[in-house]
């Protein structure tokens, strides 16, 4: 299993632009999850999905969307780039029980940068 | 918002000596977990802790988990240059979707 995978693993972006980060997990989770990391702070919940279909709002999901057409996808949808969402982005899976009982799999994060 | 205050935010040890990190918030947590971050690197989880009191052991590694379920600690023993990384706890909501509140983390570096 390759676990958690994500693309790209860096990227630029000028203010404005779009961009997608994509999110590919082979383990069967229904839990997804996207994070963003600031430098210095904890991990902060962007969107999360708990089955293909159903996606909710996490602490800071203002500039960002998601779907979940499959269980294995997730991706993450910038619409109008700012430099506030400079970041680095982490998705995550985990399975049907949820966190409290099953392990929680992160990928190896995009590196984004918006000048 | 349910936050986590981790201290100390910066810890910088010498290899053999010993050190406790910190995890304290005003809310409760259905449990707690423990992860850490190599640089370049998503968190990976070390442990999870669920019952309040609950003490945990990893090898060298000591996971406390506070009686009401609002803070928790970590103590390493025998530092070693292994041990260096950034140590992340989260706290898991309660009610409705289980969700993760990330601590800012500890940046831990194991001199040789």
């Amino acid at each position: 299993n390759a676990g958690v995978t994500q693309t790209p693993k860096f990227r630029i972006l000028k203010i404005g632009q779009s961009m997608t980060l994509q999110c590919t997990q082979d383990m069967n989770h229904n839990y997804m999850y996207w994070y963003r990391q600031d430098p210095g702070m904890g991990l902060k919940l962007i969107y999360y999905s708990v089955g293909a279909g159903i996606t909710d709002k996490g602490e800071v999901p203002n500039g960002y969307n998601v779907s979940r057409s499959t269980t294995e996808d997730f991706p993450l949808r910038l619409e109008l780039a700012a430099p506030s969402q400079t970041s680095v982005y982490f998705c995550a899976s985990t399975n049907s029980r949820g966190i409290l009982t099953d392990t929680q799999y992160f990928g190896p994060g995009t590196r984004l940068t918006v000048l | 918002t349910q936050l986590l205050e981790q201290s100390p935010q910066f810890l910088s040890i010498q290899e053999g000596e010993n050190l406790t990190v910190y995890c304290n918030s005003s809310s409760v947590f259905s449990s707690l977990q423990w992860y850490r971050q190599e640089p370049g690197e998503g968190p990976v989880l070390l442990v999870t802790v669920v019952t309040g009191g609950e003490v945990k052991k990893l090898k060298r590694l000591t996971f406390q988990f506070g009686d009401a379920r609002k803070d928790s600690s970590l103590h390493i023993t025998a530092a070693q240059p292994g041990d260096t990384g950034l140590y992340l706890c989260a706290g898991v909501t309660q009610g409705g979707s289980e969700k993760l509140v990330f601590g800012k983390g500890t940046k831990l570096t194991v001199n040789p």
